[in-house]
């Protein structure tokens, strides 16, 4: 069965250095987002893409946060320079269609900032 | 006014009767909406997709729908320990954006 891949599975970094979360989408999927989720808090929506531009974004997708998808497989996450409070689980999904479209999770990176 | 907003629970019953699971969502004009178990330490994975007012069964899966009080549920038959987890709630909102609900926490007592 196809599934979204995330790597790393857990990223450690200091405060103020950047980092990018790597995802592999489901093949024929078309649309695809990245969700935040702090220790023991709710599933936050930062991002959706398609079509190689960004399709909608929260007020916490701000300057520090960029994506990307470099090639026909990858989609990344890009943080500038990170925060203590950027610690999180991070999430990749991807659906075949906006809106309607059920979306699948991938495992996640655990991004530690100290 | 919260997007979305889920009891947290803990809601506990013993295995084989039904667990209901309540979310309640604030935009109007959100058309679909979504049930998703998260265990502990892993990723949402997807129950139920819903999109028109009334009920959807998928095998001891149901989820219901009514658009004018703003209302999702899960109902969950023949309930297993297995099903121990974290449910959330999931609405769309714009077309492409989506809110989570902080989730409830069912425990299935064998």
């Amino acid at each position: 069965e196809p599934e979204v891949t995330q790597t790393p599975s857990h990223q450690v970094t200091q405060m103020g250095q950047e980092v990018i979360l790597r995802c592999v989408p489901i093949s024929n999927h078309l649309y695809f987002y990245w969700y935040r989720q702090i220790l023991g808090q709710k599933v936050e929506f930062l991002v959706s893409f398609y079509n190689n531009e960004i399709s909608e974004k929260s007020e916490i997708f701000d300057d520090q946060f960029s994506v990307e998808r470099p090639d026909g497989s990858n989609f990344t996450l890009k943080i500038r320079s990170t925060k203590l409070e950027d610690s999180a689980m991070y999430f990749c999904a991807s659906s075949e269609a906006a809106g309607v479209g059920e979306q699948y999770f991938g495992p996640g990176t655990r991004l530690t900032v100290t | 006014q919260k997007e979305v907003e889920q009891n947290s629970g803990p809601l506990s019953v013993p295995e084989g009767a039904i667990a209901s699971l309540n979310c309640t969502y604030s935009d109007r004009g959100s058309q679909s909406f979504f049930w998703y178990r998260q265990y502990s330490g892993k990723s949402p994975e997807l129950i139920m997709s819903i999109y028109s007012n009334g009920d959807k069964e998928d095998g001891r899966f149901t989820a219901q729908l009514n658009k004018a009080s703003q209302y999702v549920s899960l109902l969950i038959r023949d309930s297993q320990p297995s099903d121990s987890a974290t449910y959330l709630c999931a609405v769309e909102r714009n077309g492409n954006q989506f809110y989570f609900g902080t989730g409830t926490s069912l425990t299935v007592i064998p």
